[in-house]
């Protein structure tokens, strides 16, 4: 049981250039969610999704785009890479939105926009 | 507008000593109050979550819905609690974590 996994751990990136972030959980949770930490600031949330095929914008969408097919699932998109978007990445999932349930993390991509 | 609240960047204490971390929070409705730690090279994780009023590690944390708070506390810290803490709120459908901008605990020997 991998929990939840992410590639790739570290990356750079020109202004304009495109990439996606992969983010792959193992424990058939149904809600997913991509963060992203600016230094010295707490996780904002980027995207999120409550099943496959399912997906909604968090407090800072702009510049990202996600897609759920799977429930294992859900990458994000930069299509434009601007150095705003210099930051460390946190994929998220957990079974269910309450209850007092734990959101288990991935381990981060850290992402350098030059 | 729900928000999160740790006032202090960095707690330096002494092995030993007691140890409280602040936080604070807004929010309408009934939240869910988390804290979670990252230690060194390591990923984001469950500390404990105020619905279990559990304690894990030899830390605690009361729910104050009156003064809005939710700090975490340990009598003894331990050099192995140095790490980056994380004060998180729960509210809406969605499930996402509201979270503070975090406190580093650096426990000296």
């Amino acid at each position: 049981n991998a929990g939840v996994t992410q590639t790739p751990k570290f990356r750079i990136l020109k202004i304009g250039q495109s990439m996606t972030l992969q983010c792959t959980q193992d424990m058939n949770h149904n809600y997913m969610y991509w963060y992203r930490q600016d230094p010295g600031m707490g996780l904002k949330l980027i995207y999120y999704s409550v099943g496959a095929g399912i997906t909604d914008k968090g407090e800072v969408p702009n510049g990202y785009n996600v897609s759920r097919s799977t429930t294992e699932d859900f990458p994000l998109r930069l299509e434009l890479a601007a150095p705003s978007q210099t930051s460390v990445y946190f994929c998220a999932s957990t079974l269910t939105s309450g209850g007092g349930n734990e959101q288990f993390f991935g381990p981060g991509t850290r992402l350098t926009v030059l | 507008a729900q928000r999160v609240t740790q006032p202090e960047k960095l707690l330096s204490v002494f092995k030993g000593a007691p140890v409280e971390l602040k936080c604070n929070y807004s929010y309408s409705g009934s939240p869910e109050l988390f804290w979670y730690v990252q230690y060194s090279r390591q990923r984001l994780q469950l500390l404990l979550r105020h619905i279990s009023r559990e304690s894990i590690k030899g830390f605690t944390a009361d729910l104050n819905k009156g003064e809005t708070s939710f700090h975490l506390k340990k009598p003894f810290a331990q050099e192995e609690d140095s790490a980056m803490y994380y004060c998180a709120l729960r509210g809406g459908s969605q499930g996402n974590l509201i979270f503070g901008k975090g406190t580093k605990l650096s426990v000296k020997p």
